[in-house]
């Protein structure tokens, strides 16, 4: 089964801490992204990126930076934790192309005290 | 700018009614669409898809949706809803660039017994 992989689906990171979150595809996908989902506010592209150590903004990437050293893998870094950065995260992939749509994973809640 | 607009944020129905969630969208040309679901806690899940041709889509978990250009939506149907449907539903598009979505704010569906 295809599958897009996140880490840890719950972490709880102190103010100011480097936080890692990581996501891991299994198709071959060129495309891969990240979102932080909020109450109310649906979902917000973070970064995305369209190949191996590409990198674009999204929407509201202040606060973040990514890597993507491999295809498969997509990791989403906190420089500093802020308390403004508790949220669900979500990491997405998909091929190039308008017609395939995107595999998310499951998500990780990240908490910041 | 390509939008789309979910205008209902919660929708509540009996189990065993029918269910039509509402999506309409900003574009131009012929919209690539999707519907997905996404249950409490979890990832996104891809419900369904349109391109082209019948303008009818059927998709998993018994739901549909039906493309009608005239009226620039792309709305989702069950004709009986379960216990399990109950998660919040998000509409979204394809534009012209081949791999980024722009989403509406989401539907939430409560099911009541």
């Amino acid at each position: 089964d295809v599958k897009v992989t996140q880490s840890s689906r719950y972490l709880v990171k102190r103010t100011g801490e480097k936080v890692f979150l990581e996501c891991v595809q299994d198709m071959d996908h060129e495309n891969m992204f990240w979102y932080r989902q909020d109450p109310g506010l649906g979902l917000r592209l973070i970064y995305f990126s369209y190949d191996v150590k590409m990198k674009e903004k999204g929407d509201i990437p202040e606060g973040y930076s990514v890597s993507r050293e491999k295809k498969e893998r997509f990791s989403l870094i906190l420089e500093s934790a802020s308390t403004n950065q508790t949220s669900m995260y979500l990491c997405a992939s998909s091929f190039t192309g308008r017609n395939y749509g995107y595999t998310f994973g499951s998500g990780t809640r990240l908490t910041v005290v | 700018a390509q939008s789309v607009t979910q205008p209902d944020i919660h929708i509540t129905v009996s189990e065993g009614a029918s269910l039509e969630l509402r999506c309409n969208y900003s574009y131009g040309a012929t919209p690539y669409l999707f519907w997905y679901v996404q249950s409490p806690g979890q990832g996104l899940q891809l419900l369904l898809k349109y391109f082209s041709g019948d303008t009818l889509v059927q998709g998993i978990k018994g739901f549909e949706a039906e493309f009608k250009r005239s009226q620039s939506s792309f709305n989702l149907r069950k004709p009986s809803v379960h216990w399990s449907d109950a998660a919040e539903y998000f509409c979204a598009v394809a534009p012209d660039s081949n791999y980024q979505l722009i989403w509406g704010a989401g539907t939430k569906l409560i099911i009541k017994p």
